[in-house]
């Protein structure tokens, strides 16, 4: 199987603008959550959608949101970045509750 | 918020030696897992151990982990220059999503 694919892969943005990103889950997979890594805050849980609902959600700004499609794919959208929000996206899906995550690349977004 | 805390946050060892690391958490789980990341890329999952189990192999990996003192350690025998990495490990709590809460990190430096 195709592993968990993110797209885009790099993005430089400056303050203000909002900012979409993709999630291609594993094929079957049904649990996408979200993730931002920074040197400061480390890795810290944004939210998690599983059959297009959105069913935990981490301490974030309403800045923040996301949504899942049908196929399980998932967005996330920043708007009015600032510039704290420089950041590794990375993008997990699960099969079920509770076991493994597997990630993607992530994104590497740059707020100038 | 983080939950884990990992101790040493780095570790400098040389090919051939054992290393170990730390890891404590706050509240109840369902299972902990333990996570490897190279250089800013996406996370790897190692190996992951279920609340009622006390040790778990994998290859080269042993993790134990204690709840009632909440903690884990990961060891990681024979090393090698590969496995430098950062480890992280990471608590799903008992509410059946699939949310990873992550702790901040050992980073390991295996020489040659």
């Amino acid at each position: 199987k195709a592993g968990v694919t993110q797209t885009p892969r790099y993005l430089i943005k400056t303050r203000g603008q909002q900012v979409t990103l993709s999630c291609s889950p594993i094929s079957g997979h049904r649990s996408v959550s979200w993730y931002q890594q920074t040197p400061g805050q480390g890795l810290q849980f944004l939210f998690e959608y599983f059959s297009e609902t959105q069913r935990n959600k981490g301490n974030f700004p309403g800045r923040f949101s996301g949504r899942q499609f049908s196929n399980s794919r998932s967005e996330m959208n920043v708007s009015t970045l600032e510039l704290g929000d420089s950041a590794l996206y990375l993008c997990a899906s699960s099969s079920s509750e509770g076991v493994r995550g597997f990630f993607g690349p992530g994104t590497r977004l740059t707020v100038l | 918020s983080q939950q884990g805390e990992e101790d040493p946050q780095a570790l400098s060892i040389q090919e051939g030696e054992n290393a170990t690391m730390n890891c404590s958490y706050k509240t109840s789980i369902n299972n902990l897992q333990w996570y490897r990341q190279n250089s800013g890329r996406g996370l790897v999952h190692l190996i992951l151990i279920r609340s009622n189990e006390r040790e778990k192999h994998s290859g080269r990996l042993r993790v134990t982990l204690d709840t009632s003192k909440k903690s884990s350690s990961l060891l990681i025998t024979a090393s090698r220059a590969a496995d430098t990495a950062s480890y992280f490990c990471a608590t799903v709590d008992p509410s059946g999503y699939s949310t990873l809460t992550f702790g901040k990190g050992t980073m390991l430096l295996v020489s040659p």
